[in-house]
């Protein structure tokens, strides 16, 4: 059963860069031909895609975002990061890792999500 | 970009209603849109994929419906574990977007 499950600090300081790992279980992130992505739930502004990674390691990133985001895979670990540079409180989010396997494909599997808040 | 608008933001339901959300794209996206479940403190669950298409394992109580710029989600009978938030994502084509919700309690 494939899971994912995100990580990393919970408190960004403004201007800041925010950084996430996803771990994938029970499934390989590199070999199998499926996109991995990140999504971000404020209350403010909803559901958000953030941009996602290509098993052969392209990328493609949300316009509103892509002069601070980027993805990259770790193969030997099987995990996938997320670097989001210059945080603003607009930034306050829970981020989820997910999957979806052709380019029209749904989200099929998510992780369970990390709370990131930007404060000082 | 595509936009996402779903109605309405909210509803109140007796166990047993029939409820309907609908979903509208700014442009035409063809069958590419799916629905989602999430309940407080969870990541969405897939419910509805192309459309019409039920995942693997969902009640086939709930049925999608639509094409093009206009969708439905319909729960044919609302069961006590239904009370969530839905969304509706379209998969059209990049940047992915999702619209804002509806969530529905109980009456």
């Amino acid at each position: 059963q494939l899971q994912l499950e995100e990580s990393g600090p919970g408190l960004v300081r403004p201007s800041e860069t925010l950084s996430l790992t996803c771990t994938v279980s029970g499934g390989s992130i590199v070999s199998d031909s499926y996109y991995w992505d990140w999504i971000r739930q404020s209350p403010g502004k909803g559901l958000e895609w953030v941009g996602n990674i290509y098993y052969t390691g392209s990328t493609n990133y949300n316009p509103s975002l892509k002069s601070r985001v980027t993805i990259s895979v770790d193969r030997p670990k099987n995990q996938m990061s997320l670097r989001l540079t210059s945080v603003t409180a607009a930034d306050t989010a829970v981020y989820y890792c997910a999957r979806h396997q052709f380019s029209t494909s749904p989200f099929d599997y998510w992780g369970q999500g990390a709370l990131v808040i930007v404060s000082s | 970009d595509i936009q996402m608008t779903q109605s309405p933001s909210s509803l109140s339901a007796s166990v047993g209603a029939r409820v309907t959300i609908t979903c509208r794209a700014s442009q035409n996206i063809a069958t590419y849109l799916n629905w989602y479940q999430q309940k407080p403190g969870k990541a969405p669950k897939l419910l509805v994929y192309a459309a019409s298409t039920l995942q693997s394992g969902v009640p086939a109580r709930f049925s999608g419906s639509g094409s093009g710029t206009d969708f439905t989600l319909t729960i044919s009978s609302l069961q006590p574990e239904d009370f969530a938030t839905y969304f509706c994502q379209q998969s059209y084509g990049p940047p992915l977007s999702f619209g804002p919700g509806t969530k529905v309690d109980i009456k």
